[in-house]
């Protein structure tokens, strides 16, 4: 597609479930992030890959999070055991590398709630 | 300066009037400078990356300003219209061992426009 997609749009929750996030960035972007958006928070970064190798997972607030990303294309973000101060809207950027300036473009995000 | 920050966290402004807001970051180990629109239900969407002390970028009626030396940039909206209702966010690049190191973003500020 033309742009950075994310799935699902939205994402309701009970305390406890694990839920799985989507991401499909720009075809031939090599970096991709996940950052997430808590209310009346700014935008907080998890996780960056380059390819398919995660070198800063410095972001990831608990072990109940994970990330992975396959073919240096598709990624999904894990949420296990989640609680609710995980609910925030979860966004994904992508851009052609990570060591330079480049602009990073972001998917629509999606709006994790947890009840 | 450790983190963005920026300035005010929300605005209400008449249409048809002028606005600006400031954004924070370290000067030292500058790089980049990046200005983001985030409307409701929408993508972060680039407005502009400055990286000279004195830069000025210009799109329509949106310009911003950068001073490297004290660490700060000033967004400036001239005749508000509706259409720019959004989350502005800023973010800052650092060098970093022979590049850039990726975004630490503010937590935006969020300008209504009242017909």
């Amino acid at each position: 597609g033309a742009g950075v997609s994310q799935s699902p749009s939205n994402k309701v929750t009970e305390k406890g479930k694990d839920v799985e996030l989507r991401c499909d960035p720009i075809s031939g972007h090599t970096a991709l992030y996940w950052y997430r958006q808590s209310l009346g928070q700014g935008l907080e970064f998890l996780i960056y890959f380059q390819g398919n190798s995660a070198p800063d997972k410095s972001g990831l607030p608990s072990d109940r999070f994970s990330a992975e990303r396959t073919g240096g294309s598709v990624s999904t973000l894990t949420i296990q055991r989640t609680q609710q101060e995980d609910s925030a809207v979860y966004l994904c950027a992508s851009s052609f590398t990570r060591r330079d300036w480049n602009e990073q473009f972001f998917g629509p995000g999606t709006r994790l709630t947890v009840l | 300066i450790l983190n963005v920050e920026q300035s005010p966290q929300s605005l209400h402004v008449q249409e048809g009037d002028s606005t600006n807001f400031t954004c924070s970051f370290p000067s030292s180990n500058f790089y980049a400078l990046h200005w983001y629109r985030w409307e409701t239900a929408k993508s972060p969407e680039a407005l502009f990356v400055m990286t000279l002390n004195g830069d000025e970028k210009k799109k329509g009626r949106i310009s911003a300003t950068l001073n490297t030396k004290e660490g700060y940039s000033y967004l400036y909206i001239k005749g508000s219209q509706p259409e720019d209702s959004a989350t502005y966010l800023c973010a800052s690049t650092m060098y970093s061992g022979g590049g850039a190191d990726g975004l630490t973003f503010g937590k935006g500020t969020h300008l209504i426009i009242q017909p």
